[in-house]
């Protein structure tokens, strides 16, 4: 069954370092998200992106944040100067044209020291 | 705005009795319903959802969820628990404000099934 993978599965950085988390989307899907959650609590929205432009960013997606889709395959969310309350597990999701639900990779867990 | 609440943080339940996962919504338009489950660091896995149609939908499982209009809630069910179901279980509406597609979700529930 296809499945939205996501590399690192763990990352450990230094506050102020620039962190690259990717995300490689079901292959047919055409909506892309970021979600965090913080210590197993709630999920909560970051960005979402479609037709190679975000679509809807909250509040915590400020300057610091950036997605990309360099490829066609890879979608990637950059933070460039990682603070200590980024961390967090990353989710990446996709979804499907013309259907609602979404589908969450495995999550990247982020410490910042 | 849309949003969800899921007013138990946890629900104990033994193995082979019936369970219940309570979740109520709030939306100004379609009301899209989701269940999701999580296991210890995993990721978020789709259950179940309403779009339209019975008030009862079946997913993965053997979970049920009972979508109630008119006390706007969208509880999940199982008829006999299973140790293997402990997990934790997100309850989600999708947003219709921006049209993005994007879901949001309720706090969680710890479901804690004992042998």
């Amino acid at each position: 069954e296809p499945e939205v993978t996501q590399t690192p599965s763990h990352q450990v950085t230094q506050m102020g370092q620039e962190v690259i988390l990717r995300c490689v989307p079901i292959s047919n899907h055409l909506y892309f998200y970021w979600y965090r959650q913080i210590l197993g609590q709630k999920v909560e929205f970051l960005v979402s992106f479609y037709n190679n432009e975000i679509s809807e960013k909250s509040e915590i997606f400020d300057d610091q944040f950036s997605v990309e889709r360099p490829d066609g395959s890879n979608f990637t969310l950059k933070i460039r100067s990682t603070k200590l309350e980024d961390s967090a597990m990353y989710f990446c999701a996709s979804r499907l044209a013309g259907t609602g639900e979404l589908f969450f990779g495995e999550g990247s867990r982020l410490t910042v020291l | 705005a849309q949003s969800v609440a899921q007013p138990e943080d946890q629900v104990n339940v033994a193995e082979g009795n019936p369970l219940t996962v309570k979740c109520t919504y709030s939306v100004s338009g379609n009301p899209y319903l989701f269940w999701y489950v999580q296991y210890p660091n995993r990721g978020l896995q789709f259950l179940l959802k309403y779009i339209t149609g019975d008030n009862l939908v079946k997913g993965s499982y053997g979970f049920e969820a009972e979508f109630n209009k008119s006390q706007t809630s969208f509880h999940l069910k199982k008829p006999s628990a299973l140790v293997s179901d402990s997990a934790l279980y997100f309850c989600a509406v999708r947003d219709w404000g921006g049209n993005t597609g994007k879901l949001i979700f309720g706090q969680g529930t710890t479901l804690q099934v004992k042998p």
